[in-house]
């Protein structure tokens, strides 16, 4: 079975600071994806970032980018000069195998940037 | 609208009720997914169509859950006898095609509540 853990339930950081969030995973396939989305309180998960496990170059969108470690099986997302709307649950996922498609997901880290 | 749409935003029902959650996908989406999000946790993954037979359902908790897409587009999940255990918010997502490289796009969800 495939499992996401996301080790931080909360992370707080000041406006402008840079953030890490981790995520480690576990899976038998050898090729995989892995995604982090944003889920603001108005509930609708928004795509961040997305890394294909066969490529060794780290995924990088504007402020946002992955460390993808596919030997230690971790995918932290970092978040440079952090800004107060990243304020929300951030959710690691995984594409689920197997031939299936759905996603498996972590349990999220509530990421809090105050002013 | 150019997003995936849910209908109800917000269900209230009482235990034992039948209840049907509609979900909109992204016009010319041929892959849409149900996960259920429970308080505090990440979303689980429920069922998946290609079209409009499900291609996995073997996140269905029990077969107190349904759900069809008889079109291919529109797809309702529906749930008899509800407990209150059942209780969380539905999210709906679509892709444009099927496959784990695919990104999923999600809805707001609808918060369920049985009461």
């Amino acid at each position: 079975a495939q499992t996401v853990t996301q080790s931080q339930p909360e992370m707080s950081v000041q406006e402008a600071e840079t953030v890490t969030l981790s995520c480690t995973y576990d899976t038998s396939e050898n090729n995989y994806y892995l995604f982090w989305y944003k889920q603001p309180p108005s509930r609708q998960m928004i795509l961040v970032i997305r890394q294909e496990a066969y490529k060794q170059q780290n995924a990088t969108e504007n402020r946002f980018s992955v460390n993808f470690q596919k030997a230690a099986k971790s995918f932290s997302l970092k978040i440079s000069d952090s800004q107060l709307g990243d304020t929300a649950m951030y959710f690691c996922a995984q594409s689920t195998g197997g031939g299936a498609d759905g996603l498996t997901f972590g349990k999220g880290t509530h990421l809090i940037i105050q002013p | 609208g150019a997003g995936v749409s849910q209908t109800p935003s917000n269900k209230v029902t009482e235990k034992g009720k039948y209840v049907e959650l509609r979900c909109d996908p992204i016009s010319g989406h041929t892959a849409l997914y149900w996960y259920r999000q429970s308080l505090g946790q990440g979303p689980e993954f429920l069922i998946y169509f290609q079209g409009t037979g499900a291609a996995d359902d073997s996140g269905l908790p029990n077969d107190r859950f349904f759900a069809v897409r008889p079109e291919g587009s529109v797809s309702t999940l529906k749930i008899q006898r509800t407990e209150r255990g059942d209780s969380a918010v539905y999210l709906c997502a679509s892709s444009l095609n099927s496959g784990r490289q695919e990104t999923q796009y999600f809805g707001p969800g609808t918060r369920l509540l049985v009461l």
